[in-house]
Protein backbone atom coordinates (compact mmCIF):
# COMPACT_ATOMS: atom_id res chain seq x y z
CA UNK A 1 0.00 0.00 0.00
CA UNK A 2 0.10 3.85 -0.30
CA UNK A 3 1.04 6.22 2.83
CA UNK A 4 1.71 10.03 2.07
CA UNK A 5 1.77 12.70 4.69
CA UNK A 6 1.81 16.27 4.44
CA UNK A 7 0.72 19.15 7.00
CA UNK A 8 -3.28 20.35 6.73
CA UNK A 9 -2.52 23.82 7.00
CA UNK A 10 0.23 26.37 6.44
CA UNK A 11 -0.59 30.44 6.75
CA UNK A 12 2.07 32.64 5.46
CA UNK A 13 2.75 36.48 4.59
CA UNK A 14 2.31 37.87 1.12
CA UNK A 15 6.34 37.81 -0.51
CA UNK A 16 7.47 35.29 1.82
CA UNK A 17 8.39 31.69 1.53
CA UNK A 18 6.59 28.54 2.23
CA UNK A 19 7.68 24.78 2.52
CA UNK A 20 5.18 22.28 2.29
CA UNK A 21 6.75 18.77 2.97
CA UNK A 22 5.71 15.71 1.79
CA UNK A 23 6.54 12.11 3.53
CA UNK A 24 5.86 8.71 1.93
CA UNK A 25 5.95 5.17 2.06
CA UNK A 26 5.17 3.17 -1.51
CA UNK A 27 5.32 -0.17 -2.65
CA UNK A 28 7.40 0.70 -6.04
CA UNK A 29 8.14 4.37 -6.89
CA UNK A 30 7.83 5.93 -10.05
CA UNK A 31 7.60 9.59 -9.68
CA UNK A 32 6.40 12.25 -6.83
CA UNK A 33 3.96 15.03 -8.58
CA UNK A 34 3.13 18.11 -6.80
CA UNK A 35 0.14 19.82 -7.83
CA UNK A 36 -2.16 22.93 -6.91
CA UNK A 37 -5.91 23.07 -6.19
CA UNK A 38 -8.08 26.34 -6.04
CA UNK A 39 -10.96 26.00 -4.66
CA UNK A 40 -13.67 24.62 -6.64
CA UNK A 41 -11.39 24.06 -9.49
CA UNK A 42 -9.43 21.40 -10.73
CA UNK A 43 -5.94 20.24 -9.19
CA UNK A 44 -3.01 21.39 -12.17
CA UNK A 45 0.24 20.20 -12.31
CA UNK A 46 3.06 22.30 -10.91
CA UNK A 47 5.74 19.54 -10.72
CA UNK A 48 7.57 15.93 -11.39
CA UNK A 49 10.44 14.36 -9.56
CA UNK A 50 11.82 11.13 -10.36
CA UNK A 51 15.46 11.47 -9.41
CA UNK A 52 17.12 13.08 -6.22
CA UNK A 53 17.25 16.47 -6.06
CA UNK A 54 15.53 19.86 -6.87
CA UNK A 55 13.68 20.73 -10.18
CA UNK A 56 13.26 24.83 -9.98
CA UNK A 57 10.51 26.13 -12.41
CA UNK A 58 9.98 29.95 -11.69
CA UNK A 59 8.96 30.72 -8.07
CA UNK A 60 8.41 26.75 -7.49
CA UNK A 61 10.73 24.48 -6.51
CA UNK A 62 10.17 20.74 -5.40
CA UNK A 63 13.15 18.21 -4.42
CA UNK A 64 12.84 14.62 -3.83
CA UNK A 65 14.90 12.30 -1.64
CA UNK A 66 13.72 8.79 -2.33
CA UNK A 67 16.24 7.32 -0.07
CA UNK A 68 14.20 9.21 3.03
CA UNK A 69 10.77 9.26 0.99
CA UNK A 70 10.56 12.52 1.40
CA UNK A 71 9.71 15.18 -0.81
CA UNK A 72 9.26 19.33 -0.30
CA UNK A 73 7.75 22.12 -2.60
CA UNK A 74 9.12 25.66 -2.32
CA UNK A 75 7.04 28.65 -3.13
CA UNK A 76 8.96 31.98 -3.43
CA UNK A 77 8.02 35.22 -3.22
CA UNK A 78 3.82 34.22 -2.36
CA UNK A 79 1.60 36.14 -3.79
CA UNK A 80 -2.17 36.04 -2.77
CA UNK A 81 -3.19 33.77 -6.41
CA UNK A 82 -0.95 31.14 -4.06
CA UNK A 83 -3.81 30.67 -1.87
CA UNK A 84 -5.03 27.17 -2.75
CA UNK A 85 -4.70 23.49 -1.94
CA UNK A 86 -1.45 21.76 -2.82
CA UNK A 87 -1.32 17.69 -3.38
CA UNK A 88 1.48 15.86 -3.08
CA UNK A 89 1.17 12.39 -4.92
CA UNK A 90 2.92 9.17 -5.32
CA UNK A 91 3.45 6.62 -9.09
CA UNK A 92 3.89 3.55 -7.36
CA UNK A 93 3.35 0.24 -9.11
CA UNK A 94 0.41 1.07 -11.65
CA UNK A 95 -1.51 3.91 -9.58
CA UNK A 96 -0.78 8.03 -8.58
CA UNK A 97 -1.64 7.85 -5.03
CA UNK A 98 -2.51 11.51 -3.65
CA UNK A 99 -1.97 13.37 -0.01
CA UNK A 100 -4.94 15.25 1.51
CA UNK A 101 -3.27 17.95 0.29
CA UNK A 102 -2.08 21.56 2.18
CA UNK A 103 -3.47 23.94 1.73
CA UNK A 104 -1.96 27.44 2.15
CA UNK A 105 -3.44 30.45 3.16
CA UNK A 106 -1.40 33.42 1.94
CA UNK A 107 -2.18 37.01 4.02
CA UNK A 108 -1.42 40.55 3.10
CA UNK B 1 -6.47 21.43 -27.62
CA UNK B 2 -9.75 21.02 -25.06
CA UNK B 3 -9.42 19.75 -21.63
CA UNK B 4 -10.92 17.01 -19.92
CA UNK B 5 -14.82 17.60 -19.86
CA UNK B 6 -16.87 16.36 -17.05
CA UNK B 7 -20.49 16.35 -16.92
CA UNK B 8 -22.45 16.67 -14.93
CA UNK B 9 -20.77 19.24 -13.09
CA UNK B 10 -23.72 19.14 -10.54
CA UNK B 11 -26.25 16.96 -9.11
CA UNK B 12 -28.22 16.08 -6.12
CA UNK B 13 -29.76 12.31 -5.67
CA UNK B 14 -31.06 10.92 -2.68
CA UNK B 15 -29.81 7.40 -1.55
CA UNK B 16 -30.77 4.34 -2.92
CA UNK B 17 -30.77 5.97 -6.70
CA UNK B 18 -28.08 5.57 -9.27
CA UNK B 19 -26.06 7.94 -11.07
CA UNK B 20 -24.13 8.23 -14.29
CA UNK B 21 -20.83 10.71 -14.61
CA UNK B 22 -18.84 11.26 -17.82
CA UNK B 23 -15.95 12.10 -18.64
CA UNK B 24 -14.47 12.97 -22.24
CA UNK B 25 -10.34 12.96 -22.25
CA UNK B 26 -7.96 15.66 -23.88
CA UNK B 27 -7.92 14.68 -27.57
CA UNK B 28 -5.32 11.52 -28.27
CA UNK B 29 -5.63 10.67 -24.67
CA UNK B 30 -6.59 7.20 -23.86
CA UNK B 31 -6.08 6.60 -20.29
CA UNK B 32 -8.77 8.25 -17.99
CA UNK B 33 -8.96 7.88 -14.18
CA UNK B 34 -11.46 8.11 -11.66
CA UNK B 35 -10.81 9.87 -8.31
CA UNK B 36 -13.26 10.52 -5.41
CA UNK B 37 -12.07 13.45 -3.36
CA UNK B 38 -13.95 14.33 -0.10
CA UNK B 39 -12.74 16.85 2.61
CA UNK B 40 -10.80 14.65 4.86
CA UNK B 41 -9.86 12.21 2.95
CA UNK B 42 -8.19 13.46 -0.10
CA UNK B 43 -8.27 11.95 -3.69
CA UNK B 44 -9.29 8.22 -3.30
CA UNK B 45 -8.46 6.49 -6.78
CA UNK B 46 -11.53 4.46 -7.96
CA UNK B 47 -10.30 2.47 -11.29
CA UNK B 48 -8.31 3.48 -14.67
CA UNK B 49 -9.18 3.15 -17.88
CA UNK B 50 -6.93 1.95 -20.87
CA UNK B 51 -7.87 1.56 -24.32
CA UNK B 52 -11.39 -0.17 -23.03
CA UNK B 53 -9.87 -2.02 -20.17
CA UNK B 54 -10.09 -1.41 -16.88
CA UNK B 55 -6.52 -1.40 -16.17
CA UNK B 56 -6.36 -1.01 -12.14
CA UNK B 57 -9.09 -0.51 -9.11
CA UNK B 58 -9.21 0.99 -6.04
CA UNK B 59 -10.56 0.14 -2.65
CA UNK B 60 -14.11 0.69 -3.21
CA UNK B 61 -17.48 -1.28 -2.91
CA UNK B 62 -18.74 -2.92 -5.77
CA UNK B 63 -21.45 -0.34 -6.36
CA UNK B 64 -19.22 1.41 -8.05
CA UNK B 65 -18.34 0.71 -11.69
CA UNK B 66 -17.08 2.43 -14.78
CA UNK B 67 -16.17 2.19 -18.20
CA UNK B 68 -14.61 3.29 -21.30
CA UNK B 69 -15.19 3.52 -25.09
CA UNK B 70 -13.45 3.24 -28.28
CA UNK B 71 -13.42 7.22 -28.70
CA UNK B 72 -11.84 7.37 -24.90
CA UNK B 73 -14.95 8.92 -23.40
CA UNK B 74 -15.41 7.10 -19.87
CA UNK B 75 -18.28 6.40 -17.64
CA UNK B 76 -18.58 5.97 -14.10
CA UNK B 77 -21.63 4.73 -12.26
CA UNK B 78 -22.56 4.44 -8.72
CA UNK B 79 -25.55 2.31 -7.61
CA UNK B 80 -27.98 2.48 -4.57
CA UNK B 81 -26.57 5.50 -3.04
CA UNK B 82 -25.25 6.16 0.13
CA UNK B 83 -25.03 9.41 2.05
CA UNK B 84 -21.49 8.86 2.75
CA UNK B 85 -21.02 9.47 -1.54
CA UNK B 86 -21.37 12.69 -1.65
CA UNK B 87 -18.16 14.16 -2.88
CA UNK B 88 -16.58 15.64 -6.25
CA UNK B 89 -15.33 12.81 -8.37
CA UNK B 90 -12.67 13.99 -10.83
CA UNK B 91 -11.57 12.63 -14.36
CA UNK B 92 -8.06 12.39 -15.44
CA UNK B 93 -6.68 11.80 -18.72
CA UNK B 94 -3.14 11.18 -19.55
CA UNK B 95 -1.72 9.01 -22.87
CA UNK B 96 -1.50 6.62 -21.26
CA UNK B 97 2.12 5.12 -22.29
CA UNK B 98 5.20 6.82 -22.02
CA UNK B 99 5.97 10.17 -20.46
CA UNK B 100 5.69 11.17 -16.79
CA UNK B 101 2.45 9.92 -15.94
CA UNK B 102 1.26 13.33 -15.75
CA UNK B 103 -2.67 13.38 -15.03
CA UNK B 104 -4.55 16.21 -16.82
CA UNK B 105 -8.09 16.76 -14.57
CA UNK B 106 -11.28 17.97 -15.24
CA UNK B 107 -13.41 20.62 -12.93
CA UNK B 108 -15.38 17.35 -11.83
CA UNK B 109 -18.94 16.37 -10.65
CA UNK B 110 -20.27 17.28 -7.56
CA UNK B 111 -22.76 14.58 -5.96
CA UNK B 112 -24.80 15.57 -3.11
CA UNK B 113 -26.73 12.58 -1.87
CA UNK B 114 -29.88 13.45 0.46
Amino acid sequence: GQNIDQPTEMTATEGAIVQINCTYQTSGFNGLFWYQQHAGEAPTFLSYNVLDGLEEKGRFSSFLSRSKGYSYLLLKELQMKDSASYLCAVKGDYKLSFGAGTTVTVRA
Amino acid sequence: KAGVTQTPRYLIKTRGQQVTLSCSPISGHRSVSWYQQTPGQGLQFLFEYFSETQRNKGNFPGRFSGRQFSNSRSEMNVSTLELGDSALYLCASSPGRGGTGELFFGEGSRLTVL
